[in-house]
């Protein structure tokens, strides 16, 4: 098992330029996250989806689009890339049932927009 | 949102007790306790979760306050490995997104 997969894993950019981060699951959970972290900060929630079909804006939605493509893809859209979008993206599936309840998430996206 | 308080670092002796303090006041009735820790700029990592009884799995402890205000992870016996920042998140279980807010965390230093 693969868990969480995240590609690229470093890109570079131009202002203006689009691009899609992919992420995959081999885990069948339903719910799918995209975060993205600035330097020395924590996480901060960009979308959601709890389950295949459905997505929602979390706390930073603005600039990126999503795609729940089926259960196991969930992808990141940016249409105009931002030097203000420079960050690390992390993707995360969530498991729950009985006391569980946890995220598990990809080993990220190096993404630089010059 | 309640809103969590973490010191911004702290350091342990390798083999020693880490005691990572989290303070959430305003924490609700519904709201549960979770940490993760994220090791050198890798995707975090679940360690525990707990609404207000006492948790212990194979990576650590979570002692939580009777008036639910403050909780204490304890790992047990701290190795180099543990150097990590450690988020502790206050959130509704059944909200699947807005709620799951990652602060600043407190990076922990373990030394040989």
């Amino acid at each position: 098992n693969a868990g969480v997969t995240q590609t690229p894993k470093f890109q570079v950019l131009k202002t203006g330029q689009s691009m899609t981060l992919q992420c995959a699951q081999d885990m069948n959970h339903n719910s799918m996250y995209w975060y993205r972290q600035d330097p020395g900060m924590g996480l901060r929630l960009i979308y959601y989806s709890a389950s295949e079909g459905t997505t929602d804006k979390g706390e930073v939605p603005n600039g990126y689009n999503v795609s729940r493509l089926n259960k196991r893809e969930f992808s990141l859209r940016l249409e105009s890339a931002a030097p203000s979008q420079t960050s690390v993206y992390f993707c995360a599936c969530r498991h729950t049932g009985g006391r569980t309840d946890t995220q598990y998430f990809g080993p990220g996206t190096r993404l630089t927009v010059l | 949102d309640a809103k969590t308080t973490q010191p911004p670092s702290m350091d342990c002796a390798e083999g020693r007790a880490a005691n990572l303090p989290c303070n959430h006041s305003t924490i609700s009735g519904n709201e549960y306790v979770y940490w993760y820790r994220q090791i050198h700029s890798q995707g975090p990592q679940y360690i525990i979760h707990g609404l207000k009884n006492n948790e212990t799995n194979e990576m650590a402890s979570l002692i939580i306050t009777e008036d639910r205000k403050s909780s204490t992870l304890i790992l047990p016996h701290a190795t180099l490995r543990d150097t990590a920042v450690y988020y502790c998140i206050v959130r509704n279980s059944d909200n699947y997104g807005q709620n799951f807010v990652f602060g600043p965390g407190t990076r922990l230093s373990v030394l040989p």
